[in-house]
This record gives structure tokens, sequence and C-alpha cells, in this order.
């Protein structure tokens, strides 16, 4: 499996919270990408980076909120979770136009109450 | 805009028959990327196999190879041999050669292989 993780796993939290969602890789990619599915449903890209300092909105409004310092890193926030915030987020990172193959974390359930 | 549209949201299999999963998509652009990606039941994304519009040959990964018609921009998924463990969403994607780095994603097509 490729090396991009993605904590917690699953979260739990009640309406007005601020959160963060973790995502992480070890492989040196420059691209890396948050998209929101909705189980079993398709996956809707909310935002990407393609390197450092650099990010931009997805093809789906989101509230949500990323920064890319580092290039292993790509925390996605929500500066006030609501109940419409329920879904699977999950973090994508690819190398290069060249190898254009998207690895996958194992994603966040988030539920908000 | 570039669209991908999977026409079968659930199928299922016997275990060791072959099964093809339908996938056309939508697009102006001449040099671009096709994917199939498999979504396990609680398990991560994973790629299962990537064709380049360009190639004019059918790619192929062991159980699993693709019947690519460009000009008809159709792009299914034959699996052959089915086995349990391939039970999973599979989604087709698309993406351009150049410009933004964006996949399209179909909707996905759940695929149950039977004992």
């Amino acid at each position: 499996e490729a090396d991009i993780y993605q904590t917690p796993r699953y979260l739990v939290i009640g309406t007005g919270k601020k959160i963060t969602l973790e995502c992480s890789q070890t492989m040196g990619h420059d691209k890396m990408y948050w998209y929101q599915q909705d189980p079993g449903m398709e996956l809707h890209l909310i935002h990407y980076s393609y390197g450092v300092n650099s990010t931009e909105k997805g093809d789906l409004s989101s509230e949500s909120t990323v920064s890319r310092i580092r290039t292993e890193h790509f925390p996605l926030t929500l500066e006030s979770a609501r109940p419409s915030h329920t879904s699977q987020y999950l973090c994508a990172s690819s190398e290069s136009p060249g190898l254009p193959t998207q690895y996958f974390g194992p994603g966040t359930r988030l539920l908000v109450l | 805009a570039q669209t991908v549209t999977q026409s079968q949201p659930e199928m299922s299999v016997q275990e060791a028959e072959t099964v093809t999963l339908s996938c056309t998509y939508d697009t102006s652009e001449n040099n671009y990327y096709l994917f199939w990606y498999k979504q396990p039941p609680s398990r991560q994304m994973i790629l299962v196999i990537r064709q380049e519009a360009y190639k004019q040959q059918n790619a192929t990964e062991n159980r699993f190879s693709v019947n690519f018609q460009k000009a008809a921009k159709s792009f299914s998924l034959k699996i052959s041999d089915s086995q349990l463990g391939d039970t999973a969403m599979y989604f087709c994607a698309f993406m351009r050669f150049s410009g933004t780095y964006k996949y399209i994603f179909g909707t996905g097509t759940r695929l149950k292989v039977l004992a």
C-alpha cells in the first residue's frame, strides 16, 4: 500500500467545533488532493495543491480550508463543524504529469452531531 | 468540461467468472489518461489499471484488462477469473495530459463477487 496517512480515522464531534484532519505522505509527491465522499458514492474534489504554498479550491464548494507549508503535509480544517459536513474525507497525492497515478489515504470518517 | 459516466450502479458475478464494467467519458481533449480504481469495503482506494490515450494497445494487469475505444469514448474494465477479494466499488477516472492535474471520477460501480 502507498505511504500516505490520515488521522484520525474516525471522528465524532459536536456542532460548532473546530477540527483539523491530518494528511501526510512520505513519497515526496508535489501534488496533493482532498476529496469528499459520501458512503458508496462518487468522489468530489474539494481542495488541491501543486506544491508548497500552493492551494486551490476544487470543484465542490466547501467551507473547509487547507494549507501546504511542507511538501509532506496537507491538513484540512473546518472552523465550525456542522452536521452537513458529515462525510468521508479522502486525501491523495501524485508525483508528476508523467506518472499521474493518485495514491489514496485510508480516509477519515467524520460525524458531526 | 469533461464528464465520466458509469451506467451500472451495481453488478454481481460468480466466483471464477468474467465480468465487464462500463465507463464512457466526454472530452474534446486528444491526450489524456484513463484509470480504474478499486475501493474495497472500509479499505484504501487503489489503482487497478491505467491507460494513456495515445496508446492504441489496451492495458492489462494480470486478471484485469481494458477495452479502450477512443473514438467511441469508451473505457470498459474486464475482470477475468473473479475472486472474492474483487468485491469493491470500482471508479473510472479521467485526467487531462496538461493544465490542472485534476481527476474527474465517475459515480462508481459496486461489484459483488458471489461464492
